[in-house]
């Protein structure tokens, strides 16, 4: 059964542009969270999807991070426009319903903003 | 405010010994925790768990203590081997599905 894949694995930008992020989670997962990681530093939550519906977007830097889960199924997260801090690893991750079921994380997407 | 924290961002041991790594969190509504593993360019893999019932839970060479009182965990690796070289982030929740994560620690097993 194939993992949480997530494209692009790099994507470098100049800052002003915009990006798009694609997640998608193992098959059947219903909860679908974003994560990211600056500079080393610990990994922080950003969102939490459960099919469609955005369940708690708490980590949200500010209103130019824009994620969507059309249909259920795989997510994207935009970045509109990019700034230099919004550099990192980006990692999606899915788990099944309960909130001990293991999150399985994506590789990643490395961001640099320019 | 950061509710877990590794203080130990650098550990080095000999294959064969053991490993112990801390994690310290602030936040008394954690009631479950788990350690990550993470290799570069690849995103974190599962390796443990523990209840905030328990205070001890053990997975082959893995095992995972939580002291409640101290809002301490820590995960002890024995024997050490070379594949266990990687980033280990503890990381806990509660109740709500988001983790919280430490920094992490990276972990260098010598021969």
């Amino acid at each position: 059964e194939a993992g949480v894949t997530q494209f692009p694995s790099h994507s470098v930008i100049e800052k002003g542009q915009t990006v798009t992020l694609r997640c998608d989670p193992i098959s059947g997962h219903d909860n679908l969270y974003w994560y990211r990681r600056v500079m080393g530093k610990e990994i922080k939550f950003l969102l939490h999807f459960v099919k469609e519906s955005k369940q708690d977007e708490s980590g949200m830097p500010n209103n130019r991070f824009l994620a969507e889960r059309t249909g259920g199924t795989y997510s994207t997260l935009k970045v509109q426009p990019a700034e230099l801090e919004d550099s990192g690893v980006y990692f999606c991750a899915s788990s099944g319903t309960r909130h001990t079921d293991t999150q399985y994380f994506g590789p990643g997407t490395r961001l640099t903003v320019l | 405010d950061q509710q877990v924290k590794q203080n130990s961002p650098s550990l080095s041991v000999q294959e064969g010994r053991i490993s112990i790594l801390n994690c310290d969190y602030t936040n008394s509504m954690f009631d479950y925790f788990l350690w990550y593993k993470k290799y570069p360019a690849e995103g974190p893999t599962f390796l443990i768990s523990i209840s905030s019932i328990k205070d001890k839970n053990e997975d082959g060479r893995f095992t995972v203590f939580l002291n409640k009182s101290a809002k301490h965990l820590s995960l002890h690796i024995v024997p050490s081997q070379p594949g266990d070289s990687a980033v280990y982030f503890c990381a806990a929740s509660d109740n709500d599905y988001k983790l919280s994560f430490g920094a992490g620690t990276t972990v260098t097993v010598r021969a």
